[in-house]
């Protein structure tokens, strides 16, 4: 059973360029979450995915947008890139169903470096 | 929004001895996480703990929720537990969903 699964695993950029990260989330999983983990701090809440809709939006600008495919797999787009985007990226798939868990299973990260 | 935090920030053990993290947060919540980060970044899965007790291996949690707090307790330490431990709480969002908010985390080295 795959797990949470992302590309690429490095990314360097240059400032006001624009990346897509890719996320697969892990079998039986349809819901699809991104964090921002900056250097020395906790993963910080972008977005939530499910069925192919933005659900839920942390405090983050609308330069970071997203989008997931009919097969829950999800992109992350960030345009117009600073310096301070600098960090590592972080999927999180869960499942839907409430009676469950709904624990959170990440991936292991994009690292993105922007110069 | 809901506040999170963790102690202590840093913690050096030498390998064998126990230790407890602790992990307060400001509100009620629905979901409580337990995760050990390793260098390379991966999160990984300890306990779902949103109240009660648990234990897996060396390791072992107890969230008090009404009291909103949580432990980990790691026992016989080993130097393959260094790493970062974070708690991340979460609750039932209007709308549906359900998203985590993290603690600052405690950076735990194990020494020979």
């Amino acid at each position: 059973d795959a797990g949470v699964t992302q590309s690429p695993t490095h990314l360097i950029k240059t400032r006001g360029q624009q990346v897509t990260l890719r996320c697969s989330p892990k079998s039986g999983h349809d819901t699809v979450s991104w964090y921002q983990q900056a250097l020395g701090q906790g993963p910080q809440f972008i977005f939530q995915y499910y069925e192919e809709e933005e659900r839920q939006r942390g405090n983050f600008p609308d330069r970071f947008s997203g989008h997931q495919f009919p097969n829950y797999s999800s992109e992350l787009n960030v345009n117009a890139l600073l310096l301070g985007d600098s960090a590592l990226y972080l999927c999180a798939s869960s499942p839907t169903d409430l009676a469950s868990t709904d624990t959170q299973y990440f991936g292991p990260g994009t690292r993105l470096t922007v110069l | 929004g809901i506040q999170v935090e963790q102690s202590p920030p840093d913690l050096i053990l030498q390998e064998g001895a126990n230790s407890t993290l602790r992990c307060n947060f400001s509100d009620s919540v629905n979901n409580l996480q337990w995760f050990h980060q390793n260098p390379w970044g991966q999160l990984i899965n300890l306990f779902y703990i949103p109240s009660g007790t648990k234990q897996n291996g060396r390791l072992s949690a107890t969230t008090v929720a009404t009291e909103r707090y949580s432990l980990l307790y790691i026992s016989s330490s080993q130097t393959t537990d260094s790493g970062v431990y974070f708690c991340a709480v979460g609750y039932i969002l209007t709308g549906g969903g359900n998203k985590l908010t993290f603690g600052t985390g405690t950076q735990l080295k194990v020494e020979l």
